[in-house]
């Protein structure tokens, strides 16, 4: 069984397209994020929700929306996509809000913008 | 601005002989955990050592966290193939912070 799928594995669009990645996690936890991992493989937290509540918001652009219709799923919603969004990007879960437990990790999208 | 900071950024070394990745951070943490990235793959956690512990076990993996000196290191022993992978320490400062910083790894070569 997979613990944090994220769909799809790979995804190439052009500029300015809108596009979504879905996450989903099977383990009953209550807290999901989503980072960014560039080419350099740094990787940044975008957001965090804990029961379906924003917790975290760092600097990310207002394209990037992320939406949890339950506490199994954080889809990530991108507007108007640029260049410089071609990244993999990360989904996420752990239990206890937030409070730095094991993170469990989705296998990456692999977003390319043309 | 970036808490973990992985030392080196490249490591090669051959099968059987021990690696040993450090990590240093700038603020005081909560807990520091050390994850493992496959090529293509997600993050794998592998150990979380508290601020109050300073040496961790598991398997082949030793983790030992100096506070004082703001840092932790990750040492495999008797190395594989298999632990060849990028390396991430990750961060959560103390004083409510929500917010887990990984560094940029470090590259691990295990050649058979």
């Amino acid at each position: 069984d997979t613990a944090v799928s994220q769909t799809p594995k790979y995804l190439v669009t052009q500029m300015g397209n809108d596009k979504s990645i879905k996450c989903e996690q099977n383990l009953g936890h209550d807290t999901m994020y989503w980072y960014k991992q560039d080419s350099k493989k740094f990787l940044k937290i975008m957001f965090s929700y804990n029961n379906k509540e924003l917790i975290i918001n760092e600097t990310v652009p207002n394209r990037f929306s992320p939406k949890s219709p339950d506490k199994a799923h954080l889809n990530l919603h991108i507007n108007s996509l640029e260049l410089g969004d071609s990244a993999v990007y990360f989904c996420a879960s752990s239990y206890g809000g937030g409070l730095g437990e094991t993170q469990y990790f989705g296998p990456g999208t692999r977003l390319l913008v043309l | 601005s970036q808490q973990g900071e992985e030392d080196p950024q490249a490591l090669s070394i051959q099968e059987g002989e021990n690696a040993t990745m450090n990590c240093s951070y700038k603020t005081s943490i909560n807990n520091l955990q050390w994850y493992r990235q496959n090529s293509g793959r997600g993050l794998v956690h592998l150990i979380l050592i508290r601020s109050n512990e300073r040496e961790k076990h598991s398997g082949r993996l030793r983790v030992t966290l100096d506070t004082s000196k703001k840092s932790s290191s990750l040492l495999i022993t008797a190395s594989r193939a298999a632990d060849t992978a990028s390396y991430f320490c990750a961060t959560l400062a103390s004083g409510g912070s929500y917010i887990p910083t990984f560094g940029r790894g470090t590259s691990l070569i295990v050649h058979p």
